[in-house]
């Protein structure tokens, strides 16, 4: 079946590194996602990944792709209070363009 | 600016009224999908067209259903409208990324409140 999971919430310091962690089910998974969302907009992609990379690395972002254990995390640099929001991940397969989203984390940066 | 447009930003209704949501994708986009994000149920996939046929259903209620206009634009019908059904509903449309998989534009979404 499809489900993905993430903690809820996630609190750091301004200046700090942030990882959000994400779990899923669906071994047929072929693109996973993170998404953006700041209070009353919409959501943002911020980057994705294949599911046969294990590393993608985009300016402060850094997704890590454990498949065996499908375990998904973006790793966030030197975190701003910009930064605050709920993060999605993702999940698409092969030919099918749903997105499965897991619960979302709300991170808060505080100074 | 995600290119996605929604109309209308805010709607509020009562119980038992109909409303219609409205989405335009991104120029040259095919697909369009919709989603609710409520408090209880977190994100879901409603469902998706392609060039004007529905191509793919997920939780969607028999209450609700959605079209895809000739000129690529959207809506999503609720009808016997429920407290429930307060949510958040998102619109995106596609573009290929490789593999069989699409990078999705999400429009600004339309808060909906049922009272």
């Amino acid at each position: 079946g499809e489900d993905v999971e993430q903690s809820l919430f996630l609190s750091v310091r301004e200046g700090d590194s942030s990882v959000i962690n994400c779990t899923y089910t669906d071994s047929s998974s072929t693109y996973l996602y993170w998404y953006k969302q700041e209070p009353g907009a919409g959501l943002q992609l911020l980057t994705y990944i294949f599911s046969n990379m294990d590393m993608k690395q985009d300016q402060r972002l850094t997704v890590l792709l454990n498949k065996k254990d499908k375990h998904l995390s973006l790793r966030i640099a030197d975190t701003q209070t910009g930064d605050s929001a709920i993060y999605f991940c993702a999940e698409s397969t092969y030919n099918t363009d749903k997105l499965i989203f897991g619960t979302g984390t709300r991170l808060q940066v505080f100074p | 600016d995600s290119g996605v447009t929604q109309t209308p930003k805010h709607l509020i209704t009562a119980t038992g009224q109909r409303v219609t949501l409205r989405c335009s994708p991104r120029s040259g986009d095919l697909s369009v999908y919709w989603y609710q994000q409520s408090l209880d149920q977190g994100l879901q996939f409603l469902i998706q067209y392609y060039n004007g046929e529905e191509r793919a259903k997920g939780n969607i209620l028999e209450r609700f259903s959605a079209q895809q206009f000739p000129d690529l634009h959207s809506e999503l019908n609720l009808s016997s409208l429920e407290l429930g059904d307060s949510a958040l509903y998102f619109c995106a449309s596609s573009a290929p990324i490789g593999g069989g998989s699409y990078e999705q534009y999400f429009g600004p979404g339309t808060r909906l409140t049922v009272t």
